[in-house]
């Protein structure tokens, strides 16, 4: 089956780093997409992986292990605004929709 | 370069009732996903438009359907409403279906509340 798993929620500090994770097991790999989704908002994106490896942008990073169905967005130099909803998306190469995580609620304290 | 929009932005309906909800892609953009999203959770896949053609299908029952039409705008058919159905109903466009780095690009969604 497809099955996605992300923590339901994360508390991190201002200023301060910090890394979600994604785990991921579908029929079919063609790429890995993660969203931010800002309260009552439409999600927006934020980084694409398809090769194992880091892509680095600006304070967001996102690392991809395809034989360990593995990802993390690393978030760096905490900003009370990065307070949202981080969405892993995986994209299924059987007929190239996305296949969502549950999203994982991240919090910013002063 | 115009956005992804949507139209109505809440609505409400009574079980039973059927609904259209619209979504104009952002320009140049041929592919439309549609997507449904319960209160915390991750979107759910509906179907996909490529050039006025479904290409892709969630796992939704029939009386969720679609259209696409020629400059690549979109309607959400929704038939025989329940109570489940109560949703934000996403729409994204793209450039492009066939993978790569095809970017899909939100509009600000449809509330759909079902009493």
């Amino acid at each position: 089956g497809q099955n996605i798993d992300q923590p339901t929620e994360m508390t991190a500090t201002e200023g301060a780093i910090v890394q979600i994770n994604c785990t991921y097991q579908t029929s079919g790999f063609n790429g890995l997409f993660w969203y931010q989704q800002h309260a009552g908002e439409a999600p927006t994106f934020l980084s694409y992986n398809v090769l194992d490896g880091l892509e680095e942008k600006g304070r967001f990073s996102s690392f991809l292990s395809r034989s360990k169905g593995y990802s993390y967005l690393l978030l760096k130099e905490l900003q009370m605004k990065d307070s949202a909803s981080y969405l892993c998306a995986v994209r299924d190469n059987s007929n190239y929709q996305l296949i969502w995580g549950a999203g994982t609620k991240l919090i910013i304290k002063p | 370069e115009t956005g992804v929009t949507q139209s109505p932005t809440h609505l409400i309906k009574t079980r039973g009732q059927q609904v259209t909800l619209r979504c104009s892609s952002q320009s140049g953009h041929n592919t439309v996903s549609w997507y449904q999203q319960a209160l915390g959770q991750g979107p759910q896949f509906i179907f996909q438009y490529y050039r006025e053609e479904e290409n892709g299908r969630g796992n939704f029952p029939p009386r969720f359907s679609g259209l696409q039409f020629p400059n690549y705008s979109s309607e959400l058919n929704v038939n025989a409403l329940e109570l489940d159905d109560s949703a934000l109903y996403l729409c994204a466009s793209s450039s492009g279906t066939s993978g790569g780095n095809y970017e899909q690009y939100f509009g600000p969604g449809t509330r759909l509340t079902v009493t």
